[in-house]
């Protein structure tokens, strides 16, 4: 099975800046790659599919890298709406499976 | 709009046996796959499952396998989620999600809350 693993669990950042969050699979998993952001108390909202596109609806800030193993996610400005927990998701081969998440927070 | 509707909370007894809805509206239903993902209490997103409503083709994730049973009757347009016998470990909420093979889970429905406590 592919194991996703994110990085960092937790990151504090303050509005305006430039925030990556990484995505490593266990194996390549091509570009079969999703970014779901989830509010407390809320279901998950896709954000990038395939890697690196941007999913419509979804702010131009936010943007998505890689293939194969490693990909990133970008937020170009951090805003207020955007402290949140990331997910990165894997579609390639069954079973699917998501990342850890990472905890976005304020400084 | 494209909505997936769930089934409400559920507070059952451990041993007990539940089946929980996930209805699809405003899309072609049988054409896509429907996804569950389990979130326990402070925790992250687990990929259960999946299903193929036209054929009912289905997979689920090891960890899921013989605890949990998916279903759909696309009749009406729905997907379920069963267990026969259920443990505390089972509180948690459920997310079912439309799932493409191109863009991954793009629409998800509001979740299932399920609590098992005697």
């Amino acid at each position: 099975d592919i194991q996703m693993t994110q990085s960092p669990s937790t990151l504090s950042a303050s509005v305006g800046d430039r925030v990556t969050i990484t995505c490593r699979a266990s194996q390549d998993i091509s570009n079969w790659l999703a970014w779901y952001q989830q509010k407390p108390g809320k279901a998950p909202k896709l954000l990038i599919y395939k890697a690196s596109s941007l999913q419509s609806g979804v702010p131009s800030r936010f943007s998505g890298s890689g293939s194969g193993t490693e990909f990133t996610l970008i937020i170009s400005s951090l805003q207020p709406d955007d402290f949140a927990t990331y997910y990165c998701h894997h579609y390639s081969t069954y079973p699917y499976s998501f990342g850890q998440g990472t905890k976005l927070e304020i400084k | 709009e494209v909505q997936l509707v769930q089934s409400g909370a559920e507070v059952k007894k451990p041993g007990e046996s539940l089946k929980i809805s996930c209805k699809g509206s405003e899309y072609s239903f049988s054409t896509y796959w429907i996804g569950w993902v389990r979130q326990m209490p402070g925790k992250g997103l687990e990929w259960m499952g999946i299903i193929y409503p036209r054929d009912s083709e289905t997979r689920y994730s090891p960890s899921f396998q013989g605890q949990v049973s998916i279903s759909v009757d696309k009749s009406v347009s729905t997907a379920y989620l069963q267990w026969s016998s259920l443990k505390a470990s089972d509180t948690a909420m459920y997310y079912c999600a439309r799932h493409t093979v191109r863009d991954g889970m793009d629409v998800w429905g509001k979740g299932t809350t399920v609590t098992v406590s005697s």
